[in-house]
């Protein structure tokens, strides 16, 4: 029942940006999208989610396309640290469970 | 920061024992979940907890599985009569009820039966 769809995996350069893409075409629009990311086998990190504007904090941002049918999220500077699975989540407002696909495993070279 | 907390961080039972996985929500949470993740395969929904029930369970968290929010603060997962497919790391979770409803998880406990 996966509704979204990411590269199994991608590289990145230690230092520069690092745009990981997701597609969730058949997105509602009362479904959020929510990106975490999951370092070794610790638990899963949340990161940051959107409805339809572009959202940033202080870790990574996220552009919606303005169909709502994809996104990027975007870590700005990408370190050693930022090493880890990434998943893109769809999810309805009051649905009280998240359902992890096998995300985008990110690796960031030196 | 705040941070969901959990115990005992690694465990090793032998199959058949009960098992009681323990969690310290964040303290404004309202909503409390439990996930597992086999070692190897995705994270997994087990159960939602909420005003002292639970508010969903996926077909994982059958008969062998309870949860409890023994005090204000603790949220317990017990596994009646462990079996060697029970090994997984065990993560717990809250959350608000506000807009967006982010869940925050805990470090994971990680369980192993032999």
């Amino acid at each position: 029942d996966a509704k979204t769809t990411q590269p199994p995996s991608m590289d990145c350069a230690e230092g520069r940006a690092a745009n990981l893409p997701c597609n969730h075409s058949t997105i509602s629009g009362n479904e959020y999208v929510y990106w975490y990311r999951q370092i070794h086998s610790q638990g899963p990190q949340y990161i940051i989610h959107g409805l339809k504007n572009n959202e940033t904090n202080e870790m990574a941002s996220l552009i919606i396309t303005e169909d709502r049918k994809s996104s990027t999220l975007i870590l700005p500077h990408a370190t050693l640290r930022d090493t880890a699975v990434y998943y893109c989540i769809v999810r309805i407002v009051n649905d009280y469970k998240l359902s992890f696909g096998a995300g985008t495993t990110v690796t960031v070279r030196a | 920061e705040p941070e969901v907390t959990q115990t005992p961080s690694h465990q090793v039972t032998q199959m058949g024992q009960e098992v009681i996985l323990r969690c310290v929500p964040i303290s404004n949470h309202l909503y409390f979940y439990w996930y597992r993740q086999i070692l190897g395969q995705k994270v997994e929904f087990l159960v939602s907890f909420y005003n002292n029930e639970i508010s969903e369970k996926s077909e994982i968290f059958d008969d062998q599985f309870s949860v409890e929010r023994p005090d204000g603060s603790n949220f317990t997962l017990k596994i009646r009569s462990t079996k060697l497919e029970d090994s997984a790391m065990y993560f717990c979770a809250s959350s608000r009820m506000d807009s967006g409803n982010t869940i925050y998880f805990g470090e994971g406990s990680w369980l192993t039966v032999v």
